[in-house]
């Protein structure tokens, strides 16, 4: 079956740090831009940040350039979100998401995950 | 950066057309894509480049992208099309994955 399924949410103080997961399977996981989408409770969605299949281009929000970090591991098919510097306005659902199009253009995302949810709060 | 401006809410009756709007500034030049979100659940792409569906997807729901509105079309609304729903685009600006607000779609 074709899914994402992220992990590694919860609760954490202001100002500290989280490491979000997303496992891929189903696919060919290093062949995908694959993104990271936020959500605040009762909010709309956010773009978070988006990395390239071989890593080689990496994006975020302005939002959180400078604290957060996006990687991918091709062996393990997974992705991750290193999120530092941790501010209440981070708190939301965090989803991992793929891009179908190879080269990605006009970037959408055809497969999502059913999300994490971090909580910053002291 | 770009913005993308959808009504909070849209209300139809069952059976009849639900037209859900997305405003930009000359969107019609960009490729506009859309996301059904029940509650509690992930987003569903519903519409990308303006106007295909993907696999799976009713042929009930349509887009079309001009000038500066881009419009998700539902036909033969049903209760099950109740939902919010989201418009996106890319731009090359400081952000390039823009999202509307989004709007709730009540079926009465």
């Amino acid at each position: 079956e074709v899914q994402l399924v992220e992990s590694g949410g919860g609760l954490v103080k202001p100002g500290g740090s989280l490491r979000l997961s997303c496992a891929a399977s189903g696919f060919t996981f290093s062949s995908y831009s694959m993104n990271w989408v936020r959500q605040a409770p009762g909010k709309g969605l956010e773009w978070v940040s988006s990395i390239s299949s071989s890593s080689s281009y990496i994006y975020y929000a302005d939002s959180v350039k400078g604290r957060f970090t996006i990687s991918r591991d091709n062996a393990k098919n997974s992705l991750y979100l290193q999120m530092n510097s941790l501010r209440a306005e981070d708190t939301a659902v965090y989803y991992c998401a793929r891009d179908p199009r190879i080269p990605p253009v006009n970037w959408y995302f055809d497969l999502w995950g059913r999300g994490t949810l971090v909580t910053v709060s002291s | 950066s770009y913005v993308l401006t959808q009504p909070p809410s849209v209300s139809v009756a069952p059976g009849q057309t639900a037209r859900i709007t997305c405003g930009g500034n000359n969107i019609g030049s960009k490729s506009v894509h859309w996301y059904q979100q029940k509650p509690g659940q992930a987003p569903v792409l519903v519409v990308y480049d303006d106007s295909d569906r993907p696999s799976g997807i009713p042929e009930r729901f349509s887009g079309s992208n001009s000038g500066n509105t881009a419009t998700l079309t539902i036909s033969r609304v049903e209760a099950g099309d109740e939902a919010d729903y989201y418009c996106q685009v890319w731009d090359s600006s400081s952000d390039p994955v823009v999202f509307g607000g989004g709007t709730k779609l009540t079926v009465l």
